[in-house]
This record gives C-alpha cells, structure tokens and sequence, in this order.
C-alpha cells in the first residue's frame, strides 16, 4: 500500500459525458502528479500540482482539467469524453516539487461507451 | 524528438541476474533517473533512484554513465514474483526551454522456473 488513494476504482460512463477523478495524496506529500496508461500510448504525463499551484503540464488535453485543494487533495476533470480516453488514469505523490521518488495510487479504470 | 527506449521484453530463469537498459536522448541536466514495476492491474512502485553513477539498495541497483544518456536496472537473483514490467522514468528536453517528465514504454520481465 503506497498510501495514494484513488477512488472511484471503476468508472463507466458515455460519450460526450464529464467525470470526476480524485486523489489523497501520501501524507505529508505536496505534490501531485496525474497519469493515463492506455495499452497503445503507455503511461504519459497530463499534469502536477505542488501544494496547490500547477507546477508542469505535460500532454494533458484542453477537455481535462485539474486542481488541487487545500488539503492537498486533487481531482482531475474530463469532459466531452471521447471513446479513446477509455484508460487507467493514475495518480502518484510526492515530498517536493522534483527529484523525489513519486509513490502511485491503484489508478481509476474509466471506461467510455 | 526527445524520447526514451526499452527493450519490449526478456525473459529470464529464476536466480539470474537481469539488466535492463533505457535509453534517453536530451534528458535534462538536474533531474533523477527512477525505475518503477508494474504489476497488472495495480499502480507503478518505486524501486530505485539515481543522479549518477551507481547507486544500490535492497533491491536492485542502477548504473548510470557520466553522460546520462542511458541507464541500467540491476535485479540480481531474480524469482517468478519479480515477473513484471519495469518502466524508467526521466525528465527529457523537448525543446524551447520546456522540459517533459516521460516514462519508457516499459520491458515486460518474465521469470521462468
């Protein structure tokens, strides 16, 4: 048990629909960092918060979003959902903002139909 | 394009010693090398570390060249419960001062009796 927690752990829902995705990070972590794994595109990088500002943006779509809050926890945003973001949508935290290991949730599988 | 490499899979038998390499061109001066396993299903767990040259642990240990641009997982010993995939994970130069966190695409370990 990294100690990240996820939750839904199964999400389906249509096309065109908005879903939220949560994380508590590690006690004591500030930052947050967000990832899909799809089987044809690995694990890429969307986005990282650090105690509560966006702190580096990787290939995160304009119909995702994210925040953190100020208990640190963090929710990521999609909407218009296409049948492609079907994907295992993980979060990992860590102490600082880079170069600390990062320690990852069970991930959210979300299906779109 | 900034981009890392991993051999697709190996196989080894149980108690030998396995070495995976990543390959990453333009990886950025200042940040960590780090290497995760995957189970199906679950999400990545750290395994190991490193800046530069070697660096070991209880686990497993990482051998990285002065010029950085590749890296070497070290599992000694290894058990059918270390079947798995290993990722590195790097920050690369991807060009116009932007910097991206990027993970191979994995090298999937299978243990044989």
């Amino acid at each position: 048990d990294s100690g990240v927690t996820q939750t839904p752990k199964h999400l389906i829902t249509a096309t065109g629909q908005r879903v939220t995705l949560r994380c508590s990070p590690r006690s004591g972590d500030l930052s947050v960092y967000w990832y899909q794994q799809s089987l044809d595109q690995g694990l890429q990088f969307l986005i990282q918060y650090y105690n509560g500002e966006e702190r580096a943006k990787g290939n995160i779509l304009e119909r995702f979003s994210a925040q953190q809050f100020p208990d640190l926890h963090s929710e990521l945003n999609l909407s218009s959902l296409e049948l492609g973001d079907s994907a295992l949508y993980f979060c990992a935290s860590s102490e600082g903002t880079q170069g600390r290991p990062q320690f990852f949730g069970p991930g959210t599988r979300l299906t779109v139909l | 394009l900034a981009k890392t490499t991993q051999p697709i899979s190996m196989d080894s038998y149980e108690g030998q010693e396995v070495n995976i390499t990543c390959s990453h061109n333009n990886i950025a001066t200042n940040d960590y090398i780090t290497w995760y396993q995957q189970f199906p299903s679950q999400g990545p767990r750290f395994i190991i570390q490193g800046y530069k040259t070697k660096v070991t642990n209880e686990v497993a240990s990482l051998f990285i060249p002065a010029d950085r641009k590749s890296s070497t997982l070290s599992l000694p010993r290894v058990s059918l419960s270390d079947t798995a995939v290993y990722y590195c994970l790097v920050v690369l130069y991807s060009g116009a001062g932007s910097y991206q966190l990027t993970f191979g695409k994995g090298t999937k370990l299978s243990v044989i009796p």
